[in-house]
């Protein structure tokens, strides 16, 4: 099965930008399958973020941000703000006939 | 206004049997893709089932294939995960999640609404 790989952990200050990495392979993000985002506040269901590697569902804010190049995907964060703290998961092709999800990455506003 | 709730969750004996269920309003059901998706304690997200709009396809992940049953009534609009043979490892919330269309094709698959979840316990 397909793996995603997430760092566990970034931080930023306030009004800065982070990024985070989802790093997969050929079998998945490398082979041009789409990788999309969620983000999991505290306590709380996960959302979508970004779907089709780059596109915001209506509501999400624009400092919220997908690329993708080779085998890999990031998700930037500009403008930071303490509510965007929480966690960030990326997902994709996993495989067979399953999706999977990266290990998630805690973002940390300093 | 989209709404998917889950219940059914619990504490389990491990061997033991659950089905969770999902109530949904806002959509048209039918024309949709759902899925469940797990967290245990602590943990990330994992993909556990998938189902058809019409309900005639279904996928599972290799963790819960053999003891699991996905299944969907669209004229009560709602999703249900049947679990069996549950073991500790099978602990966690459970979440009822909206794919964007009516296939599940894992190549481009997302979802783009959650419930809320439903805590599954398995303990004795």
């Amino acid at each position: 099965q397909s793996m995603l790989t997430q760092p566990p952990s970034v931080s930023g200050a306030p009004g800065q930008r982070v990024t985070i990495s989802c790093t997969g392979s050929n079998s998945n993000i490398g082979a041009g399958y789409d990788v999309h985002w969620y983000q999991q506040l505290p306590g709380t269901a996960p959302k979508l973020l970004i779907y089709a590697s780059n596109s915001r569902p209506s509501g999400v804010p624009d400092r919220f941000s997908g690329s993708r190049s080779g085998t890999s995907a990031s998700l930037a964060i500009t403008g930071l703000q303490a509510e965007d703290e929480a966690h960030y998961y990326c997902q994709s092709y996993g495989g067979g006939l399953s999706v999977v999800f990266g290990g998630g990455t805690e973002l940390t506003v300093l | 206004e989209v709404r998917l709730v889950e219940s059914g969750g619990g504490l389990v004996q491990p061997g033991g049997s659950l089905r969770l269920s999902c109530a949904v309003s806002g959509f048209t059901f039918r024309s949709y893709a759902m899925s469940w998706v797990r967290q245990a304690p602590g943990k990330g997200l994992q993909w556990v089932s998938s189902i058809s709009g019409s309900g005639d396809r279904t996928y599972f992940a290799d963790s819960v294939k053999g003891r699991c049953t996905i299944s969907r009534d669209n004229s009560k609009n709602t999703l249900y995960l049947q679990m069996n043979s549950l073991s500790a490892e099978d602990s966690a919330i459970y979440y009822c999640a909206k794919g964007f269309g009516e296939t599940y094709s894992p190549y481009f698959y997302y979802m783009d609404v959650w419930g809320k979840g439903s805590t599954v316990t398995v303990s004795s």
